[in-house]
């Protein structure tokens, strides 16, 4: 289907434990996103990708890692995860920059570390 | 760095009501975009501008470069807008990095039937 899929949609893990946490679009688009949501927070950017092998930190980048060797793949590792890390993830990606283009969002990863 | 203000955070509205959302930002900017997140969790974009007026069904959304400000509104609401709302800017002072957008926290609405 053609679209933005995150997978999986809900995970829980422990403590040092790597996880990593899969987007997917079909558009074939430039940019490529990735989001954590907490209560009290607005969305905070935690990575990004202008183009394949082309990705930079966002806001709150540390404990994660990114990579985009495909254009329509961009696969978000937490290393060694921790409690603080437990939050709702978004992917989107967009054609253009932010704010020449909307944003296309996937549905979500819930992520618990214990 | 800029900050973005929603008002009200929360709301609840009676079904038919006209509904205003509104939206601060602290330094200028280049486009502001509006987003819905639905009780499921998906989020969809709903506008994007960066100067005047744009209207798609009922939804209407305004900005006022000079006054740093924008307002959603919700014209005959309906409990199937009952959502979070959500404000993002990106600053002129991004450049041409990708990096540019800030949220808002939301506003949280509720359209009672």
């Amino acid at each position: 289907d053609a679209g933005i899929t995150q997978s999986p949609r809900y995970k829980i893990t422990e403590t040092g434990r790597q996880v990593t946490l899969m987007c997917h679009q079909t558009w074939s688009h430039s940019y490529m996103f990735w989001y954590r949501q907490d209560l009290g927070h607005g969305l905070r950017l935690i990575y990004y990708s202008a183009a394949a092998d082309i990705t930079d930190k966002g806001e709150v980048p540390d404990g994660y890692v990114v990579s985009r060797s495909k254009t329509e793949n961009f696969p978000l590792t937490l290393e060694s995860a921790t409690r603080s890390q437990t939050s709702v993830y978004f992917c989107a990606s967009s054609e253009l920059a932010p704010g020449l283009d909307e944003q296309f969002f996937g549905p979500g990863t819930r992520l618990t570390v214990l | 760095k800029n900050e973005v203000e929603q008002s009200p955070q929360n709301l609840t509205a009676q079904e038919g009501e006209f509904i205003t959302i509104n939206c601060s930002y602290s330094v200028g900017i280049s486009a502001l975009h509006w987003l819905q997140q639905h009780p499921g969790g998906g989020i969809v974009s709903l506008f994007m501008l960066s100067s005047g007026k744009k209207k798609h069904g009922r939804l209407i959304a305004t900005i006022n470069i000079q006054e740093k400000h924008s307002s959603l509104h919700i014209t005959a609401s309906h409990p199937r807008d009952s959502a979070v709302y959500i404000c993002a800017v990106r600053s002129v002072y991004s450049g041409g990095g990708a990096d540019g957008l800030t949220f808002g926290k939301g506003t949280h609405l509720i359209i009672q039937p």
